[in-house]
């Protein structure tokens, strides 16, 4: 069964601080990776966009990694910000605009 | 340019009522899906467009029907709602053909059936 599970659920930080963010998929065959941000009573909002080639994608303080082999990707956060509280979507693709969607994580960052 | 629109942002229906949620994109996207986000669980798509006149059915399709008429609109209907919908409904948009094309999200709608 294809599935997206991504860790920790919730993740609480001070404001300056640095965070790491996991996804791990069973999804095959893959064909890209994506990133997104999505603020409270809002629809997501992409942060990236990785092939099965790329190892690495950065959107200003946002640096996606990914290992194909592990089935594995993460998503690093540095010097975050109030702005950056927000749940964190790993969405997977097998083909043709199909996704498969992780339940995200809660991002809080406390000043 | 809007992106993405979704009507109305929120909804409480009686049980058996039915309505439409409406989409509209200006982007002249290909694809347009819908999504229903219930706590604690990933986006699950419901149904979705490969272009004007084709639909197709995605992983919870039961209950819902849609359409599409042109390929700006992509209304989702609810025949007679149940408890069991109430969930936030996303419509979304992209390019088709390319597997890293940028998927865009309307605002939501906020359904609630009692």
């Amino acid at each position: 069964k294809n599935q997206v599970e991504q860790s920790p659920q919730s993740l609480i930080i001070l404001e300056g601080k640095n965070c790491t963010l996991q996804c791990n998929y069973t999804v095959s065959p893959f064909s890209n990776l994506r990133w997104y941000k999505q603020d409270t009573g809002r629809g997501p909002v992409s942060l990236t966009i990785m092939t099965f080639s790329e190892n690495t994608k950065s959107n200003g303080r946002y640096t996606a990694t990914l290992d194909a082999d592990t089935k594995q990707s993460s998503l690093h956060i540095t010097a975050s910000q109030l702005s950056d509280s927000a749940s964190y979507i790993c969405v997977v693709s097998f083909n043709f605009n199909k996704f498969y969607f992780g339940s995200g994580t809660k991002l809080n960052v406390k000043p | 340019n809007a992106g993405v629109t979704q009507t109305p942002k929120f909804q409480v229906l009686k049980t058996g009522q039915s309505m439409t949620l409406q989409c509209a994109q200006d982007m002249n996207h290909e694809y347009m899906s819908w999504y229903r986000q219930d706590p604690g669980m990933g986006l699950r798509l419901i149904h979705y467009s490969v272009g004007a006149g084709i639909t197709d059915q995605g992983e919870v399709p039961n209950g819902y029907n849609v359409s599409r008429s042109t390929t700006e609109d992509f209304p989702l209907r609810l025949l007679s709602a149940a408890p069991s919908q109430t969930s936030v409904y996303f419509c979304a948009s992209s390019t088709g053909g390319n597997s890293g094309n940028t998927i865009y999200f309307g605002e939501g709608s906020w359904l609630t059936v009692v």
